[in-house]
């Protein structure tokens, strides 16, 4: 199985804060990268696949980077809107496997 | 639209069973892999189990396997998630989930709770 060791756990920020989660995988995953935010009480959603593309829709504030291995999300400019839990996905297989979350709380 | 409806969670004793539906609308469910992903109370996020387009591969989490079965009927574009030998860990917000990135995108349904407990 693929693991995945997402960092920190929780972050406390600022608006105005350029934020960046990490997410290591024991095994190359072939840029089959997603990454979710989950606010409480909802389902996730997708903000970018495949590394660096965003969704439609998600604001140019969001963006991915990373290769082999290393993989990070970065919120350029932290929006009131923006704080909740933020998921890194690998779906190199079927049997995804999730980062363990990283709440971006107000500081 | 892509939606997906989850159903039949509740509260079920250790050892049950239950079996969880989802509904699909909104695109071509028989195109598509489905997968259910599970939330436990103030938890991350699980893989739970897959299912291929149509039906001929299944893939489980290893804590589950053996205990559940995912079966899809594509002519009532359904997905479901047979739980038996239900335990307290199982307790859990049961989401289905249609993933095609690129594509598709990826949709969740807003879950169906279920709750193992005496």
């Amino acid at each position: 199985d693929i693991q995945m060791t997402q960092s920190p756990s929780t972050l406390s920020a600022s608006v105005g804060d350029r934020v960046t989660i990490t997410c290591r995988t024991s095994q190359s995953i072939n840029s089959w990268l997603a990454w979710y935010q989950q606010k409480p009480g909802r389902a996730p959603n997708l903000l970018i696949h495949k590394v660096s593309t965003l969704e439609s829709g998600v604001p140019s504030r969001f963006s991915g980077s990373g290769s082999g291995t290393e993989f990070t999300l970065t919120i350029s400019s932290l929006q009131p809107d923006d704080f909740a839990t933020y998921y890194c996905q690998q779906y190199n297989t079927y049997s995804w496997t999730f980062g363990q979350g990283t709440k971006v709380a107000i500081k | 639209e892509v939606q997906l409806v989850e159903s039949g969670g509740g509260l079920v004793q250790p050892g049950g069973s239950l079996r969880l539906s989802c509904s699909a609308s909104g695109f071509t469910f028989s195109h598509y892999v489905m997968h259910w992903v599970r939330q436990a109370p103030g938890k991350g996020l699980q893989f739970v189990s897959a299912i291929t387009p149509n039906g001929g591969s299944t893939y489980y989490a290893d804590s589950v396997k053996g205990r559940f079965t995912i079966s899809r009927d594509n002519s009532k574009n359904t997905l479901f998630l047979q739980m038996s030998s239900l335990r307290h860990e199982d307790t859990s917000l049961y989401f289905c989930v249609v993933g095609d990135y690129g594509r598709l995108g990826g949709h969740w349904g807003q879950g169906t709770l279920v709750t193992v407990s005496s």
